[in-house]
């Protein structure tokens, strides 16, 4: 079963821009992995923040947008808020499985 | 808005069982593949079991294939978790999931002697 590995914490300032990733340990992520990204704020429960690579459901700002690059999936926050602030999930679809990856803490300051 | 609603969480001896339920109201419950994703108190998220719409494609992950049971009812718009021989470290906040955007609040089950 995949590993899924993404940045353990990233530090962004208001109104900057950063960029998330996402790898697999058993190769390149494609489009066949169907990727997620959730976001998680202290104390609440996860919700969608994008899927299947670059989909983003109605209440997700326009400022996230996800993406394949290079041999990874990639999430963009461009215009960081004090409310982006969160835990981001990755997730990944593979033989059947789903795996997460640990989470990227993510502290705009 | 779309709410899923779980419920059936609460404290268990070690080889116990539970059953959570995740209600679906005002939700077109049949049309969603769903899944239950849970959380260890200050760890990350992982993947327990999915149920296809129809309840005809089920997968769980290995650490819980042969005691817990995934399962639904379209009828009555709910999903269902049996959990049998329940152990320490199945303590955690299990949340549905209803592909790819609707996540309920989270129920929590604690599995202590």
């Amino acid at each position: 079963q995949a590993v899924v590995t993404q940045e353990p914490s990233l530090t962004v300032s208001p109104g900057g821009t950063v960029t998330l990733t996402c790898g697999s340990s058993t190769g390149a992520v494609t489009s066949g992995h169907y990727p997620y990204w959730l976001q998680q704020k202290p104390g609440q429960g996860p919700r969608t923040l994008v899927y299947d690579i670059s989909k983003r459901p109605s209440w997700t700002p326009a400022r996230f947008s996800g993406y394949l690059l290079g041999d990874k999936a990639a999430l963009t926050l461009s215009g960081a808020q004090p409310e982006d602030e969160a835990e981001y999930y990755c997730l990944l679809s593979s033989m059947g499985f789903l795996v997460f990856g640990g989470g990227t803490k993510l502290t705009v300051l | 808005e779309v709410q899923l609603v779980e419920s059936g969480g609460g404290s268990v001896q070690p080889g116990g069982s539970l059953r959570l339920s995740c209600a679906a109201p005002g939700f077109t419950f049949n049309s969603y593949w769903m899944h239950w994703v849970r959380q260890a108190p200050g760890k990350g998220l992982v993947w327990v079991a999915r149920i296809r719409s129809d309840g005809s494609d089920i997968g769980y992950a290995d650490f819980v294939r042969g005691r817990f049971t995934i399962s639904r009812d379209n009828v009555k718009n709910t999903l269902y978790l049996q959990m049998y021989s329940l152990r320490a470290e199945d303590t955690a906040v299990y949340y549905c999931w209803g592909v790819p955007d609707y996540w309920g609040q989270g129920t929590l089950v604690t599995v202590s002697s």
